[in-house]
């Protein structure tokens, strides 16, 4: 079974830092890209960072970008997501998400499947 | 604000056919695949729809997707009261180099 499963999430003052983790199993982690999507309370869901599978790719949004690093070890089987400099609206949860890749009319299309459960990260000011 | 728009909100009775749309534009929708997940409360996401059409396995035939320029849609045929959920669309963003988000819609079967 494909399984993921983040830990880490805690609470954090702000201007803290924290690094949460997400181990996977059930299938060729070393094979696919992960990605780090979080969750904001009572908010919809917002990509912040991509990981491939070799680590060589990595992609963050703009509201992260300079503050968290996403890195991987393909022979612990796990994604990590260091976060720095964090603030109040970096309170979410966050899930790790495998990423599925194919070629559909000519285009590279991705996905994301499965998602972990989740880790909850609090930033108190 | 979302880059991909999506209603807030949408509802039907148990039997119905409901839609939700995802509005987007050329540098996203209208260069890639839509995919649609959904969202129990309290629990993570699940993907519903990848390719903008395509179900994974396990996911009944009651789910279709469409695609249409810079614009997608979800539809749910013969609603039951377990798909009261959130749907949230997404696909990569050529210009932000990312994924894109819907801001999401809750689906309410009343």
């Amino acid at each position: 079974e494909v399984q993921l499963v983040e830990s880490g999430g805690g609470l954090v003052q702000s201007g803290g830092s924290l690094r949460v983790s997400c181990a996977a199993s059930g299938f060729i982690f070393s094979s696919y890209g992960m990605s780090w999507v979080r969750q904001a309370p009572g908010k919809g869901l917002e990509w912040i960072s991509y990981v491939s599978s070799g680590g060589s790719a990595i992609y963050y949004a703009d509201s992260v970008k300079g503050r968290f690093t996403i890195s991987r070890d393909n022979g612990k089987n796990s994604v990590y997501l260091q976060m720095n400099s964090l603030r109040d609206e970096d309170t979410a949860v966050y899930y790790c998400a495998r990423v599925v890749a194919e070629v559909t009319s000519g285009a590279l299309e991705k996905w994301f499947d499965p998602w972990g459960q989740g880790t909850q990260v609090t930033v108190s000011s | 604000q979302s880059v991909l728009t999506q209603p807030p909100s949408a509802s039907g009775t148990p039997g119905q056919r409901v839609t939700i749309s995802c509005s987007g534009s050329r540098s996203n929708i209208g260069s890639h695949a839509v995919n649609w997940y959904h969202q129990l409360p309290g629990t993570a996401p699940k993907l519903l729809i990848f390719n903008s059409h395509q179900r994974p396995s396990g996911v009944p035939d009651r789910f279709s997707g469409s695609k249409s320029g810079t614009s997608a849609s979800l539809a749910i045929s013969g609603l039951q009261s377990e798909d009261e959920a959130g749907y949230y669309c997404a696909t990569w963003d050529d210009s932000l180099n990312g994924w894109v988000f819907g801001g999401g819609t809750k689906l309410t079967v009343l």
